[in-house]
């Protein structure tokens, strides 16, 4: 059965660094997402993306956030200037319409 | 008010308990409605969508009242293995999912 995949499995980096998260959706996917979940809370939305532009973002995605499809397989989420609060598990999603979306492993984010 | 609410539990029952739990959500525009399972740590999964109609998945009911904007997941005969997070999500329109926090259960041996 077709996979969301992430790399890394986890991060742990420097308040102010940059990192990047990587997600290959499943092959056949149109619609992709990346979510966060902060330990003991809910999962939030953080942004959509479909047909190379961006469509729907949420209040958390501000211009730190950015995202991109840099070639037919990989959906990256690049935070610019890491914050103590972006501690996070951050799981991409997928779906091929618009319906069931299909959560990868996630990147556990340790920012110190 | 919480756009999507559950109970936070922990809901504790005994292998073979029927176990019940409910959702409210605030936005009436919603179309889509799932519950999703998390294993600690893990990413959520889907268990089922929520019809109108309601629906069954072998030991798991779902059901679904528009008018009272009222979602509930009915297991039956619950394993050990039915311990988990199960999360309530609404999707409105074209938008994403809107997650509830989650309601957690322990089945017990």
């Amino acid at each position: 059965e077709p996979e969301v995949t992430q790399t890394p499995s986890h991060q742990v980096t420097q308040m102010g660094q940059e990192v990047i998260l990587r997600c290959v959706p499943i092959s056949n996917h149109l619609y992709f997402y990346w979510y966060r979940q902060i330990l003991g809370q809910k999962v939030e939305f953080l942004v959509s993306f479909y047909n190379n532009e961006i469509s729907e973002k949420s209040e958390i995605f501000d211009d730190q956030f950015s995202v991109e499809r840099p070639d037919g397989s990989n959906f990256t989420l690049k935070i610019r200037s890491t914050k103590l609060e972006d501690s996070a598990m951050y799981f991409c999603a997928s779906t091929r319409e618009e319906e069931t979306q299909y959560f990868g492993p996630g990147t556990r984010l340790l920012v110190l | 008010r919480k756009e999507v609410e559950q109970d936070p539990g922990p809901f504790n029952v005994p292998e073979g308990a029927t176990v019940a739990f409910n959702c409210t959500y605030s936005n009436s525009a919603s179309q889509s409605f799932f519950w999703y399972r998390q294993d600690c740590r893990k990413e959520p999964k889907l268990l089922m969508s929520v019809y109108s109609s309601g629906n069954e998945d072998g030991r798991f009911t779902a059901q679904l009242n528009r008018a009272s904007q009222y979602i509930s997941l009915l297991i039956r005969d619950s394993k050990l293995s039915d311990s988990a997070t199960y999360l309530c999500v609404v999707k409105t329109g074209r938008r994403a999912l809107t997650f509830g926090s989650g309601t957690r259960l322990q089945v017990q041996p």
